[in-house]
């Protein structure tokens, strides 16, 4: 069965500086992978995701995510931070030959300081 | 498109009480999701809809709770007899139907049970 671990419940840092929030995924199957991103007072929405082809995938607001099979890693990384992405975020991962369920980890949430 | 809506926001009940949810989808979509979310957790599957048929339910779905999507449209999610475990975010999700699509999510509903 599909898993997924967000190692770090909260990463604080400063606007501009560069942040890693890690994702690892437990599955035998080939996956699709997903980050969600939900901002204070709003619903989740879908930050980038992961089908096949190119391992590294972008989101149109600079973050970036790579797929890394051998390591069943997906970590997201923006090389500059603003204050507008202190956020929740979410790491999803939906296992193949079956019902394509996502499931989700617990989240990391993003605090950026002025 | 007017996104996913869920009805009503807010919930606060007694226990052994019974309450009902609803779930507005995007009217194209094939697929619905409820899913539960506690503080510092990510959401947590709990059945899930492919028109009108019921395909999957996970195992935190006890026997109080039933769901329901008539004519493959809109969806209610029921609790009886709720207990004060049951207080949590309640996220209603659609999608188009292939897998690898995001789901688009509500802003969810809050029980919160006394």
């Amino acid at each position: 069965a599909q898993s997924v671990t967000q190692l770090d419940s909260q990463v604080p840092v400063f606007e501009e500086a560069p942040v890693e929030l890690r994702c690892n995924y437990s599955s035998s199957v080939s996956v699709y992978l997903f980050w969600y991103v939900q901002y204070p007072n709003q619903g989740l929405q879908l930050l980038l995701k992961y089908l096949s082809g190119s391992t590294l995938v972008e989101s149109i607001n600079g973050f970036e995510a790579e797929f890394n099979k051998s390591q069943t890693s997906f970590h997201l990384r923006k090389p500059s931070v603003h204050i507008s992405d202190t956020a929740e975020y979410f790491c999803a991962v939906s296992e193949g030959g079956g019902s394509y369920i996502p499931t989700f980890g617990r989240g990391t949430s993003l605090i950026v300081h002025p | 498109d007017t996104g996913v809506s869920q009805d009503p926001r807010h919930k606060i009940t007694k226990r052994g009480q019974n309450v009902t949810f609803r779930c507005d989808p995007i009217s194209e979509h094939n697929r619905l999701y409820w899913y539960r979310q506690t503080l510092g957790q990510g959401p947590e599957f709990l059945t899930y809809f492919q028109n009108e048929a019921q395909l999957e339910k996970s195992r935190l779905l006890s026997d109080r709770f039933s769901a329901e999507r008539p004519k493959g449209s809109f969806s209610t999610l029921e609790i009886q007899r709720t207990e004060q475990g049951d207080s949590a975010m309640y996220l209603c999700a659609s999608s188009p139907g292939q897998p690898s699509e995001k789901l688009f999510f509500g802003s969810g509903t809050q029980l919160s049970v006394l």
